[in-house]
């Protein structure tokens, strides 16, 4: 079992759906992360949750809403999206939120087209 | 000035060559350093951190730090077509009182057989 799982892997959405990316992880980690992934840019850390609270929140569109309702799951929910917002959503998790450590481990990331 | 900036390449090497990729940094209070690879539609993996002033050997892989430069660079000697991936450099900056982990664009290196 790997050790941070996200569905779906693919979504075609238009403007006006609403959907949500699913996150789990396994490692008993205490911190999780939402990151978007575009095209020769680097990666932009949209949300920050630690034991369930979150801690951070990049200036966010609020189009884009994560729930953290345990330290094991992670959502993100999608509506009224634009075209810009396709991309590649990573999830991922790491032991604290300090940083300092810099260990994240990857979930295989959501890839995101809005028509 | 970018965070953390890397040359986006392609960088294409032979096989059995050295692969060198370059980062550099605008915190000069940075203290912890990283290289995360990436495959093509997978997720980055961590496989370098480097805390101290000089090189940290892992395997084939080497990282190099210079803090008064501002610098890091990884080296990946035997190159394999394996290690054709998009390397991203990873780097703690201050952010407030708090550090968060900030990214570079990667550089894609592509290994020829």
């Amino acid at each position: 079992e790997t050790g941070v799982t996200q569905t779906p892997r693919h979504l075609v959405m238009g403007m006006t759906n609403k959907k949500s990316l699913k996150c789990e992880q396994h490692l008993g980690h205490n911190a999780m992360y939402w990151y978007k992934q575009s095209a020769k840019k680097p990666l932009e850390l949209m949300f920050v949750y630690s034991l369930e609270e979150r801690v951070e929140n990049n200036s966010v569109p609020s189009r884009f809403s994560p729930e953290c309702p345990n330290s094991s799951h992670l959502f993100l929910h999608l509506h009224t999206l634009q075209p810009e917002d396709s991309a590649l959503y990573l999830c991922a998790s790491s032991q604290d939120r300090r940083g300092m450590n810099g260990e994240l481990f990857f979930g295989e990331g959501s890839r995101l087209t809005v028509l | 000035q970018k965070e953390v900036e890397q040359n986006s390449g392609p960088l294409s090497v032979p096989e059995g060559a050295i692969a060198s990729l370059n980062c550099t940094y605008s915190d000069r209070g940075s203290q912890s350093f990283f290289w995360y690879r990436q495959y093509s539609g997978k997720s980055p993996e961590l496989i370098m951190s480097i805390y101290s002033n000089g090189d940290k050997e892992d395997g084939r892989f080497t990282a190099q730090l210079n803090k008064a430069s501002q610098y890091v660079s990884l080296l990946i000697r035997d190159s394999q077509p394996s290690d054709s991936a998009t390397y991203l450099c990873a780097v703690n900056i201050r952010d407030g009182s708090d550090y968060k982990l900030s990214f570079g664009a990667g550089t894609t290196v592509t290994v020829r057989a």
